[in-house]
């Protein structure tokens, strides 16, 4: 079955750029989507198709794929930022989709 | 205004048969492109996909739990059916519905979710 692989955590100081990835075995052909969840809310899609924004989520939300990684940068971080982050693919290998996701990052702002 | 809503029990026990409900509104799963899916959390865990219908009634499951997984869909009633057999504690979280739309393969809206709780 595809793992999706990503950091457990990741430390940020506000003002500041974070990345968060996201590996799995040639991710570059595939779609990923990225998920924000805040404590005790449901998911919100902030990036789809690698690098797409939904309306309404800021610009400082963008995404890139590429190889073996896709990432996720937050620019300009701000403490609403504050959230555990997802990423998602569907694997069709096996002759049918069949939704991932990867174990989430934590995303602290100092 | 796209809205979905998941309906069920929220404590069943060890070995008993889940029925979770999704009802949402703003769509048609009879829209060519439209699919739901569910995807649950254990407290303190990641994500888990566990199964998805589309407008055309084709099902995919995941693939460690598909021997205990059915879901449906009663278009006239705008619902999202899923069963899970046999629950066990590690069954123990809070399901999500959510919709895949026609032109983001993302799951673009989500339900609240629902706790279940597995506990005898």
């Amino acid at each position: 079955s595809y793992v999706l692989t990503q950091p457990p955590s990741v430390s940020v100081a506000p003002g500041q750029t974070a990345r968060i990835t996201c590996g799995g075995n040639n991710i570059g052909s595939k779609s990923v989507h990225w998920y924000q969840q805040k404590p005790g809310q449901a998911p919100v899609l902030v990036v789809y198709d690698d690098s797409d924004r939904p309306s309404g989520i800021p610009e400082r939300f963008s995404g890139s794929n590429s190889g073996n990684t896709a990432t996720l940068t937050i620019s300009r971080v701000e403490a609403g930022d504050e959230a555990d982050y997802y990423c998602q693919v569907w694997d069709s290998s096996s002759d049918h989709p069949i939704g991932v996701f990867g174990g989430g990052t934590k995303l602290t702002v100092l | 205004q796209v809205t979905l809503k998941e309906s069920g029990p929220a404590l069943v026990k060890p070995t008993q048969t889940l029925t979770l409900t999704c009802t949402f509104s703003g769509f048609s799963l009879s829209t060519s492109g439209m699919r739901v899916s569910w995807i649950r959390q254990p407290p303190g865990k990641a994500l888990e996909w566990l199964a998805r219908i589309d407008w055309d009634d084709d099902k995919f499951y995941s693939t460690s739990l598909k021997t205990r997984l059915t879901i449906s869909k009663d278009t006239s009633k705008n619902q999202v059916v899923l069963t899970m057999t046999n629950m066990d504690p590690v069954d123990t979280a809070t399901y999500y519905c959510a919709r895949t739309g026609i032109a983001v393969a993302g799951f673009d809206y989500w339900g609240q979710g629902t706790l279940v709780t597995v506990s005898s």
